[in-house]
């Protein structure tokens, strides 16, 4: 299994340009997630995803838009990329809602991360 | 609901027991602890969690007290790899619904 990947693995955007980031998982996994990590901080939840077809907003969902065509398939969307966009990106899927117990192996798995600059 | 507090950093030497804590004073009863690590600059990788009971598995031990309201992740023998950001998180309610979150963390740094 590769788990779960991300692309690209960095980009440089100017403002008001779009974009999307990508996330894809091999694990048949119900729950997807997005997250935002600014430097020194934790991470914070941009949307996420129950299953095909269903998705929610997290702590920080405005500028972003998702879609669930697929269970493999959550991608990221910045209609118009504004500087305070700039952040490391981290996709995350796991077969119980954000990983919550839980036995064994239901935990989260995240994606190496997508760095984004906004100029 | 309830939040986590750590240290934002620690040390420990190479080969010595890296003993990690963290306050949840407000936890519920049916809340578990979790904790996640980040090495730099990739995405963050679960350790272990747990409800009432010590838990150990191949990365670490995590010691809950009776009252549930600390716990410790023990890094029994640790070495340069695990030198990363550790997260302490439980269950927080955001928008009605259930999530995890991350705050800031331990920055542990391993020594040689």
């Amino acid at each position: 299994n590769a788990g779960v990947t991300q692309t690209p693995k960095f980009q440089v955007l100017k403002t008001g340009q779009s974009m999307t980031l990508q996330c894809a998982q091999d694990m048949n996994h119900e729950y997807m997630s997005w997250y935002r990590q600014d430097p020194g901080m934790g991470l914070r939840l941009i949307h996420y995803s129950v299953g095909a077809g269903i998705t929610d907003q997290g702590e920080v969902p405005n500028g972003y838009n998702v879609s669930r065509s697929t269970t493999e398939d959550f991608p990221l969307r910045l209609l118009s990329a504004a500087p305070s966009q700039t952040s490391v990106y981290f996709c995350a899927s796991s077969n119980r809602l954000f990983g919550l117990a839980g036995a064994k192996g239901e935990t989260q798995y995240f994606g190496p991360g997508t760095r984004l600059l906004v100029l | 609901d309830a939040k986590t507090t750590q240290p934002p950093s620690m040390d420990c030497a190479e080969g010595r027991a890296a003993n990690l804590p963290c306050n949840h004073s407000t936890i519920s009863g049916n809340e578990y602890v979790y904790w996640y690590r980040q090495i730099h600059s990739q995405g963050p990788q679960y350790i272990i969690h747990g409800l009432k009971n010590n838990e150990t598995n191949e990365m670490a031990s995590l010691i809950i007290t009776e009252d549930r309201k600390s716990s410790t992740l023990i890094l029994p023998h640790a070495t340069l790899r695990d030198t990363a950001v550790y997260y302490c998180i439980v269950r927080v309610r955001i928008q009605g619904a259930q999530k995890l979150v991350f705050g800031q963390g331990t920055r542990l740094t391993i020594n040689p």
